[in-house]
């Protein structure tokens, strides 16, 4: 079984801040995946990052960066240089074994201010 | 470029009625989920299919939602009778199915029982 857990339900920043969301996990799988995704407002979600457990080093996406900490089961999502098209939803999502299912955190909404 | 079709876009029932949900995933993606989100939370699944078969389902309320992919293709997603309790957007999403893959989303359709 996988639990995600994002406690932030909200989080802003200023255009062109860096900015940090959370998410903590559990899984009782022994290969899998984290991924965040990215929901705005009236399109579709897409991906922003993935990271392979097995790897130590962290994944990076141009301006997306995550800090995957495998003890701790903690992976985090920091943004560089945000920009206004930032502003959404963002998921925390694990990935397991089971042909590719998703378990999705809460989601946490971010606020870019110009 | 390449995209998840899902129709309609919204939809409105009254509660006892049936109401159904069509989905055309990306072509040569043999693992098609749908999930239910409701508003501000993360989305769940429902079920998911590797080509025509269930792999989970273990989520679906069988008493009253049904899913189906008869060619393997697309998919309908179908809900009698409809519950206040069922208003929330319905995903569905395609994948390779590989483990760490990404999941691609449709738009969603936004169904809403009064």
């Amino acid at each position: 079984a996988q639990t995600v857990t994002q406690s932030q339900p909200e989080m802003s920043v200023q255009e062109a801040e860096t900015v940090t969301l959370s998410c903590t996990y559990d899984t009782s799988e022994s290969d899998y995946y984290l991924f965040w995704y990215k929901q705005p407002p009236s399109r579709q979600m897409i991906l922003v990052i993935r990271q392979e457990a097995y790897k130590q080093q962290n994944a990076t996406e141009n301006r997306f960066s995550v800090n995957f900490q495998k003890a701790a089961k903690s992976f985090s999502l920091k943004i560089s240089d945000s920009q206004l098209g930032d502003a959404a939803m963002y998921f925390c999502a694990s990935g397991g074994t089971s042909y590719g299912k998703l378990t999705f955190g809460q989601g946490t909404i971010l606020t870019v201010h110009p | 470029e390449a995209e998840v079709a899902q129709s309609p876009r919204y939809k409105i029932t009254e509660k006892s009625q049936a109401v159904a949900f069509w989905c055309d995933p990306i072509s040569g993606h043999a693992t098609l989920y749908w999930y239910r989100q409701i508003l501000g939370q993360g989305p769940e699944l429902l079920v998911q299919f590797q080509d025509e078969s269930v792999v989970d389902d273990s989520q679906l309320p069988k008493d009253r939602f049904s899913a189906e992919r008869l060619k393997g293709v697309d998919s309908t997603l179908k809900i009698q009778p409809a519950e206040l309790g069922d208003s929330a957007m319905y995903l569905c999403a395609s994948s390779l199915g590989a483990l760490g893959t990404e999941a691609f989303f449709g738009q969603g359709t936004r169904l809403t029982v009064v």
